[in-house]
């Protein structure tokens, strides 16, 4: 069964930090691009960060950019969301979100689709 | 990048079809077909519905099907089934290595 389990979520005083996981099972992790996307309270969905399959293409929304740093482990299929300089904008339930497929004949890249979505992990700052 | 305009609501009775919009600017809808369609039920993850404005993942029922006209794209969804009210996302490329969802549209199966 295709899985992604998130982990890592909790409150935190704004200003601060936090680490997010996100345990991958049930396909090939190296094969495939990977995202964070985040839904605040009772809110749509904001999408937050795209990490190649490789890792050499990452990109990051505006309003994380400089904040959030996406990694990711291919050998312990793996990926995960550092967060700094938390604010309350922050506070948000963090998706672990599989890339369907990309198109790789547009520069830069683009995903197609986010096609598998772990249960998510709460984030919430306090200030 | 604001967030694409979508109805907050939409309802139909069970059978019965319902279309959803979705409408952003010559910036992302309009630009590219990489629209894509969430179904979000209370409490749950998303689900991919429809990518690339038409295409069905497999295990997506035929019942839902996808257009798209200038800067706005809709979501059909005939035949209602009661496993159908939810909530329902756009999405698209927004160029420039960018991401935005639409304002999301409650389904109510009546």
């Amino acid at each position: 069964e295709v899985q992604l389990v998130e982990s890592g979520g909790g409150l935190v005083k704004s200003g601060g930090s936090l680490r997010l996981s996100c345990a991958a099972s049930g396909f090939s992790f190296t094969s495939y691009d990977m995202n964070w996307v985040r839904q605040a309270p009772g809110k749509g969905l904001e999408w937050v960060s795209w990490i190649s399959s490789s890792t050499n293409y990452i990109y990051y929304a505006d309003s994380v950019k400089g904040r959030f740093t996406i990694s990711r482990d291919n050998a312990k299929n793996s990926l995960f969301l550092q967060m700094n300089s938390l604010t309350a904008e922050d506070t948000a339930v963090y998706f672990c979100v599989r890339a369907g497929s990309t198109n790789w004949n547009r520069n830069p890249p683009v995903l197609l689709s986010f096609d598998v979505w772990g249960q998510g992990t709460m984030v919430a700052v306090s200030s | 990048q604001s967030a694409l305009t979508q109805p907050p609501s939409a309802s139909g009775s069970p059978g019965q079809s319902v279309t959803i919009s979705c409408t952003g600017t010559s910036s992302d809808v309009g630009a590219y077909n990489y629209v894509s369609w969430y179904q979000q039920h209370p409490g749950k993850a998303p689900k991919l519905m429809l990518y690339e404005v038409t295409r069905r993942p497999s295990g997506v029922p035929d019942r839902f099907s996808g257009s798209k006209s200038g800067n706005t794209a809709s979501l059909t969804v005939s035949g209602l089934q009661a496993e159908d009210e939810a909530d329902y996302y756009c999405s698209s490329y927004a160029g420039s290595k960018n991401y935005i969802f639409g304002t999301g549209t409650k389904v109510t199966v009546l």
